[in-house]
């Protein structure tokens, strides 16, 4: 089936401006995560929904940074007033439910260019 | 904190030989897993094996097999027969098994070039 999709594939802004993040996941995954993947901090976890219940939004680096799953399914990640160092690749993965014995499955990534 | 270590930035091996990439980690929670990821240049990480912390046999998968020492907290995997097509970043990771946590905490990954 469908694996995890994202869009755009790459992604050049300007410093200032907002950027939308999209994420498609696997049908009938109920959890969704976010990551972003930089060269200077590696792959960090910015925030996870599953099912109904509040995210964990404990990875966000900034309050630029916010994120909405909507209806369950597809997730935006917003990114406001764009910086230099928000220039990274954004991952996505979901997996059937939230729980360490489900392995999280990955799109191909965001690769966000702040000129 | 929890913390996952890979050591080994780059490595490289022969095609057909083996290799073994370490990692390493620490948490105070006894009920956990541990998997080892690949991501070739097209970015897409994919899951390669999974390991619960519970579970004294250490995992295999075809020619990718791990060596889980629980007390040395360490995680090691072994690549047997090595292919071109097994030349990307790998990253091990932790992810707690209970708690209001989905969230995986990566290795600062390692570097595998299979040369011909």
């Amino acid at each position: 089936g469908a694996g995890v999709s994202q869009s755009p594939s790459n992604k050049v802004t300007e410093k200032g401006k907002d950027v939308e993040l999209r994420c498609d996941p696997i049908s009938g995954h109920t959890a969704l995560y976010w990551y972003r993947q930089s060269l200077g901090q590696g792959l960090e976890f910015l925030i996870y929904f599953q099912g109904n219940s509040a995210p964990d939004k404990s990875g966000l680096p900034s309050d630029r940074f916010s994120a909405e799953r909507t209806g369950g399914s597809v997730s935006t990640l917003t990114i406001q007033r764009t910086q230099q160092e928000d220039s990274a690749v954004y991952l996505c993965a979901s997996s059937l439910v939230r729980f360490g014995n489900q392995p999280q499955h990955f799109g191909d990534g965001t690769r966000l260019s702040i000129l | 904190a929890q913390t996952v270590t890979q050591s080994q930035p780059e490595m490289s091996v022969q095609e057909a030989e083996t290799v073994t990439l370490s990692c390493t980690y620490d948490t105070s929670e006894s009920n956990y897993y541990l998997f080892w990821y690949k991501q070739p240049p097209s970015r897409q990480m994919i899951l390669v094996i999974r390991q619960e912390a519970y579970k004294q046999q250490n995992a295999t998968e075809n020619r990718f097999s791990v060596n889980f020492q629980k007390a040395a907290k360490s995680f090691s995997l072994k690549i047997s027969d090595s292919q071109l097509g097994d030349t990307a970043m790998y990253f091990c990771a932790l992810i707690h098994g209970s708690g209001n946590t989905g969230k995986l905490i990566f290795g600062q990954g390692t570097t595998l070039q299979v040369k011909p």
